[in-house]
């Protein structure tokens, strides 16, 4: 079957930099997602990758090795509304968005 | 500024009874999509479509129906409301061609309850 693992909840300080996981086993890969989501908002996007290296875009970066089956989201110096929930999703050889069940960052002052 | 919104923003029903959800975009694209979302689950897929009179299943579609007669819109009707479809509902689209491969455009969401 198709899977994507990512830590349930995590915890970080703000100010401080923060890594969160995403493993994924899929059919093929297409590409991989990361959504930002707050607390009774709707996804949006963050960034979007499909080969193997790293992608700064401000404060947030994502990386890919495709070898390895794995992506990670770099957040740099936290802010307090950076508080959300943050989900990958990776596209499968059938161009099908899998997602995972989204990590849920909390940001202690 | 183009936009999707959905309504009901919020949704009490019963059993049984037939239930509609709007979905109205001004993207202007061909792709839209209704995903549920529950507590401990990723986003799952109900219907999609890809254009004007284009409709696709989805992993979880029993129980759901939509239609897409303009690019505008995608109802999301649930024919008989049984209290495993109280959940978050939402809406999305993106302008990559008949793929999923592009970015998501989502709505705020519609939160069905279903006693």
């Amino acid at each position: 079957g198709q899977n994507i693992d990512q830590p349930t909840e995590m915890t970080a300080t703000e100010g401080a930099i923060v890594q969160i996981n995403c493993t994924y086993q899929t059919s093929g890969f297409n590409g991989l997602f990361w959504y930002q989501q707050h607390a009774g908002e709707a996804p949006t996007f963050l960034s979007y990758n499909v080969l193997d290296g790293l992608e700064e875009k401000g404060r947030f970066s994502s990386f890919l090795s495709r070898s390895k089956g794995y992506s990670y989201l770099l957040l740099k110096e936290l802010q307090m509304k950076d508080s959300a929930s943050y989900l990958c999703a990776v596209i499968d050889s059938n161009y099908q968005l899998i997602w995972g069940a989204g990590t849920k960052l909390i940001i202690k002052p | 500024d183009a936009e999707i919104t959905q309504s009901p923003r919020h949704k009490i029903t019963e059993t049984g009874r037939q239930v509609t959800l709007a979905c109205h975009q001004t993207w202007n694209h061909n792709n839209m999509f209704w995903y549920r979302q529950d507590l401990g689950h990723g986003l799952r897929l109900i219907h999609y479509s890809y254009g004007v009179q284009d409709t696709n299943k989805g992993e979880v579609s029993d129980g759901y129906s939509v239609s897409r007669s303009n690019t505008e819109d995608l109802p999301l009707t649930l024919e008989s409301a049984a209290s495993s479809q109280t959940s978050v509902y939402f809406c999305a689209s993106s302008e990559m061609q008949d793929s999923n491969t592009g970015e998501l455009f989502f709505g705020e969401g519609s939160r069905l309850t279903v006693l």
